[in-house]
Formats: C-alpha cells, structure tokens, sequence
C-alpha cells in the first residue's frame, strides 16, 4: 500500500513551458485535491476532485488544468509556466473532505 | 469566499508550557475543522479534527475547542515537547459546486525550546 505518491519530486522549468504534476493513490479514495504551499501562504487550493469524471476548481485555479479519468489518478497540468507558480504542489486524498486527508510527499517546481 | 484566519504565525515556548493556536472561520456553514501537523522538509499530516456537534476534543496532549457561535476554534497542546515543534495549519469545510472541500489557515510555526 504506498498511499499517496507524486512525481516528480523536483522539477525546473523555462517561463512558458508545459508539464504534468502526476499523483495516484491505492486506497480507493474518492476525493482528491491539489494545493500549492508558498511561504507564509499556507495550503492553498488549487483544485479538486470527488469522482471520476468530476472536477471543480478551488482558491487559485487560474494557469491549472485538472481530469479524473480514474479513481487512482489525478495530474495538474501547468499550461505555460510563470514565476509565480513556483511552489511546492500537494495532492491529497481521502474518503471525502471530512475525513482525514493523506497528503503525497510533494513536488517542488522552479520557474525561471 | 471562506477565509480562515490563523493566529499567531510564530510561536515560541519552553518545554513542558502550553501552547495555544487560534483560528477563526467565515462560513456559518462550515462543519469540520481538522489540524495539520507539517514537520520540516515533511508532508503535512493530520493530528486531531472537530465536527460542528461537539464542543471540545481530547487526544493525548492536544486538544482541541470549538465555539460556533463565535465562528473560531482552538488548538492546545500540553507540556510541549522538542518534537512538538513544526508547522501547524487549521482549516474549515467550505462547501463548493461539486462538493466540500477544506480551505487551510496560513500557519503557525512552533518552536518547542529545551
């Protein structure tokens, strides 16, 4: 059972270019969701999912793109990267949000 | 939209004191109020949660106190421990479109001094 798991753990990337943050889970959560973690910011919502097929934004959306095809699977996409989303990004899972939300390790992205 | 307010971001104490975070929500809707424990370089994990029917919440050291009326909840944690110290967020359901989701407080850094 690895839980929650996201790749890359580290990423750097050119203003404008594209990636996917990939994360999955093996605990047959319905509900995930994507947070950005700045300095002195928090855990700020960027979106999240309470099924396959379904998908809402959340606090900061905006330069983010989200699908749920599978229960499993949940990627971010960064349609062109800005400095302004540097960050460390987190997925979380769980059986709904008022549950106990388990966090992946995180991925760290650098914009240049 | 909901905000969550968290008080204070930093916070220093000798070990074995108390320690006291306070949060305060917006949304008379919100239902459930958990507590994150995020250690450095770590994920952030849960540590204790409150449902909107219940008052108050024991786990060990950590408690945890809930006044709807007044929109904020607290958390405490008793004879503070070297290893207590981290990064605390509070947070509040919120409902959306789709479903519910959590909004999180800024944070609070603990520093646990022997």
């Amino acid at each position: 059972n690895a839980g929650v798991t996201q790749t890359p753990k580290f990423q750097v990337l050119k203003t404008g270019q594209s990636m996917t943050l990939q994360c999955a889970q093996d605990m047959n959560h319905e509900y995930m969701s994507w947070y950005r973690q700045d300095p002195g910011m928090g855990l700020r919502l960027i979106h999240y999912s309470v099924g396959a097929g379904i998908t809402d934004q959340g606090e900061v959306p905006n330069g983010y793109n989200v699908s749920r095809s599978t229960t499993e699977d949940f990627p971010l996409r960064l349609l062109s990267a800005a400095p302004s989303q540097t960050s460390v990004y987190f997925c979380a899972s769980s059986y709904s949000f008022v549950e106990t939300q388990y966090f992946g390790p995180g991925t760290r992205l650098l914009v240049l | 939209g909901e905000n969550v307010e968290q008080h204070p971001s930093t916070l220093s104490v000798q070990e074995g004191d108390s320690a006291v975070i306070k949060c305060t929500y917006s949304d008379s809707a919100s239902n459930y109020f958990p507590w994150y424990k995020q250690e450095l370089g770590k994920r952030p994990q849960l540590i204790i949660d409150i449902r909107s029917n219940v008052g108050e919440k024991k786990d060990q050291r950590i408690a945890v106190t809930l006044n709807k009326t007044a929109k904020h909840f607290s958390l405490h944690i008793t004879e503070t421990q070297p290893e207590d110290s981290a990064v605390y967020f509070c947070a509040a359901s919120k409902s959306h479109q789709a479903g519910t989701a959590l909004i999180f407080g800024k944070g609070t850094t603990l520093s646990v001094s022997s």
